[in-house]
């Protein structure tokens, strides 16, 4: 069952431009994780942030966590033309070792 | 080099035919998972095991089987009883104790 819903669910820029994604989910969880997958590859992960955390950074992503609207956003700032990619969330909650994916948000950046 | 491999990267299926794809990693991870993604879709669980010689069923896993005989190998069976089994398959693992999984590079697999 997925939980995690990426939105857009594509998004076109253009180089040197941020992009931001966001991710809402259902019920309580106790992270959320971004990943990143390139055509064809698979899947790389970027971050992960804690329920009881409100903000990360890892390079030229930010990632934050809203737990009261059970949504997250990942902008990757300064966009570069291979960052063009899918990114998708991934839920984790209780004792599960199961991450709920969502369906991805497909970036593409110009050069 | 430490990481996760799938095989083969293309794999064709006649109809009524069964087919494993391979998932080894040299991570020392208990725990591993099968995955399908369908074109512009997320990710579905097919089956997953913990520890070796158990295994649990995914959200998706008839049409599926799998063994868990040894740490770092977790094959998939795509079996006849699949009628749609056109997708692209992740195999990813992941520490005990950790929450981040690890995916190998997919194996795609096309129906003649």
């Amino acid at each position: 069952s997925q939980q995690g819903e990426e939105d857009p669910q594509a998004l076109s820029i253009q180089e040197g431009e941020n992009a931001t994604m966001n991710c809402s989910y259902k019920t309580s969880i106790n992270n959320l994780q971004w990943y990143r997958q390139n055509s064809g590859r698979g899947l790389v992960h970027l971050i992960l942030i804690r329920s009881n955390e409100r903000e990360k950074h890892s390079g030229r992503l930010r990632v934050t966590l809203d737990t009261s609207k059970k949504s997250s956003s990942l902008l990757i700032t300064a966009s570069r033309a291979a960052d063009t990619a899918s990114y998708f969330c991934a839920t984790g909650s209780g004792g599960s070792y199961i991450p709920t994916f969502g369906r991805g948000t497909s970036l593409i950046v110009h050069p | 080099d430490g990481g996760i491999t799938q095989s083969p990267k293309y794999l064709f299926r006649k109809e009524g035919q069964n087919v494993t794809l391979s998932c080894e990693q040299n991570l020392n991870h208990d725990a591993m998972y099968w995955y399908r993604q369908d074109p512009g879709q997320g990710l579905r669980l097919i089956y997953y095991s913990q520890i070796v010689n158990d295994f649990q069923k995914g959200d998706i896993a008839e049409g599926y089987s799998v063994s868990r005989e040894k740490k770092e190998s977790f094959p998939l069976t795509v079996t006849s009883a699949q009628k749609n089994p056109t997708a692209f398959y992740l195999c990813a693992s992941k520490a005990g104790s950790g929450e981040t999984q690890y995916f190998g590079p997919g194996t795609r697999l096309l129906v003649l």
